[in-house]
């Protein structure tokens, strides 16, 4: 069965400061990994879907990648803002099944 | 629409009663998932469709939950005799794709359920 972790839990930076966020996942043959931004009393937003073939997506100051053998994927922000606080999931896939996502990382980025 | 939606945003019952939680997905989407997401933790897969069709249920915690998309289209989550550990977040998704026709089968979601059960 896929097990999702992410780590840190929970996540405080001042504002600029460029940052990581990890997912790891037990089972590394999964089909595509997809990150997801979640802000309190509004839906899941897709951030980045990275396919098991690629190795990292980008988008402006977010750059995801994967690394499939060793079970891990890396979401990175640069010059983090205020605006970027929100709880961060990754969430894994395998083929015609469904994602499996992690508990999150919280993310308060400070003014 | 322009997203997916999802109805009521809140919803309060008491142990026993019937509830049913709405969802209506992007116009088009072939796919819609129903997730449970408890407080601090990841949503959980209950079930999905694709089209009219109910593909996998197996995250159905019980007989006591189900779904139907009758149509294709709107679909319905159903609670009978609600206990207190159903009280969670439920939310929606929907993907223009069936799961396993391509690899850029992007899910989106809903706002979400509140359902707390007194």
């Amino acid at each position: 069965k896929q097990e999702v972790t992410q780590i840190p839990a929970a996540l405080s930076v001042p504002e600029g400061e460029n940052l990581v966020l990890n997912c790891s996942f037990t089972d590394s043959a999964i089909y595509n990994l997809q990150w997801f931004r979640q802000d309190p009393g509004k839906g899941l937003t897709s951030l980045l879907l990275i396919q098991s073939s690629q190795r990292e997506q980008t988008s402006g100051r977010l750059n995801a990648s994967l690394d499939k053998s060793s079970g891990r994927s890396t979401l990175y922000i640069a010059a983090s803002q205020p605006g970027d606080s929100a709880t961060y999931l990754c969430a894994v896939r395998h083929l015609g099944q469904n994602f499996v996502f992690g508990p999150g990382t919280r993310l308060s980025v400070l003014p | 629409g322009a997203g997916v939606s999802q109805s009521p945003r809140y919803k309060v019952t008491k142990r026993g009663q019937d509830v049913a939680l709405r969802c209506d997905p992007i116009s088009g989407h072939v796919s819609l998932y129903w997730y449970r997401q408890a407080l601090g933790q990841g949503p959980e897969f209950l079930t999905y469709f694709n089209y009219e069709a109910q593909q996998d249920k197996s995250g159905l915690p019980n007989d006591r939950f189900s779904a139907e998309r009758p149509e294709g289209s709107i679909s319905t989550l159903t609670i009978q005799r609600t206990e207190q550990r159903d009280s969670a977040m439920y939310r929606c998704a929907s993907s223009p794709r069936s799961l396993g026709t391509g690899p850029y089968n992007e899910q989106f979601f809903g706002p979400g359920t509140r359902l707390t059960v007194l």
